[in-house]
């Protein structure tokens, strides 16, 4: 059973545009939510990453927001970039795991 | 920077085959981990290992062996291959096992089509 839903499974946006992507989570023993990043052909990179203790980071044009009741995070892209497009991940752990779990992906196509 | 390498990049391989993906890290990191790719279905995990000589099964084991000899080295055996194993395959390491707050990095992929 998927542990974290992912939403879109495909998004496009215009430069210049943002670009969101939402997650939800059951499990409230996970305690860390990175972001993954693919590029066609590479691996995974880790984008940003997020603990239940804060609402938001950010980091230049990227940014998480977590609501911990609701169990959902979100990936806020600003000022979207046609070198953004890429395919995201949204990952959740508890302290005492060694997997990530990881949503299904969303695809994004950022058009110039 | 290496990193992590994996190989090789692409493979066929016919039904009821065998093959081992290599896959070698040049950080020294005691945990590693063999993630496979589905279209549309994020990563899941096969096989893990906290250190040389110790490996526990993830989501996804069956149709897989690993072994863990050296620090470097963690290749993942595919045992009478069947087209269910078609897939992408990622092998990753961190620096400590709890992904929590540790950067797992992930090797370029190994693509894998079982005919």
């Amino acid at each position: 059973q998927q542990q974290v839903k992912q939403s879109p499974q495909s998004l496009i946006v215009q430069k210049g545009g943002i670009s969101i992507i939402n997650c939800a989570y059951e499990n409230t023993a996970f305690d860390y939510f990175p972001w993954y990043q693919q590029f066609p052909g590479k691996g995974p990179a880790l984008l940003i990453a997020i603990r239940p203790d804060v609402s938001e980071k950010k980091e230049g044009r990227f940014t998480i927001s977590f609501n911990k009741s609701a169990k959902q995070f979100s990936l806020h892209i600003m000022d979207s970039q046609p070198g953004d497009s890429a395919t995201y991940f949204c990952a959740a752990v508890g302290y005492s795991g060694y997997a990530l779990n990881f949503g299904k992906g969303t695809s994004l196509l950022v058009t110039p | 920077n290496a990193g992590v390498t994996q190989t090789p990049k692409f493979r066929i391989l016919k039904i009821g085959q065998s093959m081992t993906l290599q896959c070698t890290q040049d950080m020294n990191h005691n945990y590693m981990y063999w993630y496979r790719q589905d279209p549309g279905m994020g990563l899941k995990l096969i096989y893990y290992s906290v250190g040389a000589g110790i490996t526990d099964k993830g989501e996804v084991p069956n149709g897989y062996n690993v072994s863990r000899s050296t620090t470097e080295d963690f290749p993942l055996r595919l045992e009478l291959a069947a087209p269910s194993q078609t897939s992408v395959y990622f092998c990753a390491s961190s620096y400590s096992g709890s992904p929590s707050g540790n950067t797992i990095y992930f090797g370029e992929g190994s693509w894998l089509t079982v005919v």
